[in-house]
């Protein structure tokens, strides 16, 4: 079986201050890692994905994130937080050989002004 | 590309009624996935598919719920005799390649009245 689990409902951050949110994961196997980004009544966005190799992957909208296989986690980061990322982020894991991905309940960002 | 096509974006049905959800996958993605949304529980896996194949159906309810993706045509969830417990938020996936992220469509909103 499969888990992810992202201990923070809500993060809150100042405009301009660093981001980061949690996530820790529990696979057989090594695992396939995604964080997706949801804004209000859309879909989720994909911004990155640790598949192997350079345990710090960089994705899209200046967001990066670091694995950690000791500590099974898998953080979301960000230098300098926005207004506009405010939103519902998801990390996600799978095991390789099978397609099932299987996602955080999710953490609200509210980056305040 | 389109990317992930979804409809109808917002769908109100009775009680009893069925519910039909349609998701064209991205040009070229041979693999779709359904997922539930609603408030306070994340994302909820209900079935993978393939062309003309169920592939994991672990997530789905046993009884009403019924999914397909047939060799022409896009993937539909069918909801029979839906309830109020029904409404939700149905977002379909899809992706080519096992390493890849999924796409996601825009999702459907259910309501039951």
């Amino acid at each position: 079986a499969q888990s992810v689990a992202q201990p923070e409902d809500q993060v809150n951050v100042a405009e301009g201050n660093p981001l980061t949110v949690k996530c820790t994961y529990s696979v057989s196997g090594n695992p396939y890692l995604f964080w997706y980004v949801q804004y209000p009544n859309r879909g989720l966005q994909f911004l990155l994905k640790y598949i192997t190799g350079d345990n710090l992957v960089k994705g899209s909208y200046g967001f990066e994130a670091e694995f950690n296989k000791s500590q099974t986690s898998f953080h979301l980061k960000k230098p300098s937080a926005l207004v506009s990322d405010s939103a519902l982020y998801f990390c996600a894991v799978r095991v390789g050989g099978y397609q099932k991905v299987t996602f955080g309940i999710g953490t609200k960002l509210q980056v305040i002004p | 590309n389109a990317g992930v096509m979804q409809n109808p974006r917002h769908l109100v049905r009775r009680r009893g009624q069925e519910a039909r959800l349609r998701c064209s996958p991205m040009k070229g993605h041979s693999h779709v996935y359904w997922y539930r949304q609603l408030p306070e529980e994340g994302l909820k896996f209900m079935v993978y598919l393939q062309k003309e194949n169920i592939i994991d159906e672990s997530g789905m309810p046993k009884e009403r719920f019924s999914a397909e993706f047939p060799k022409e045509g896009p993937s539909i969830l069918r909801i029979q005799q839906v309830v109020r417990g029904d409404s939700a938020a149905y977002f379909c996936a899809s992706s080519d390649r096992e390493e890849d992220g999924y796409t996601f469509g825009s999702g459907t909103r259910l309501t039951v009245v």
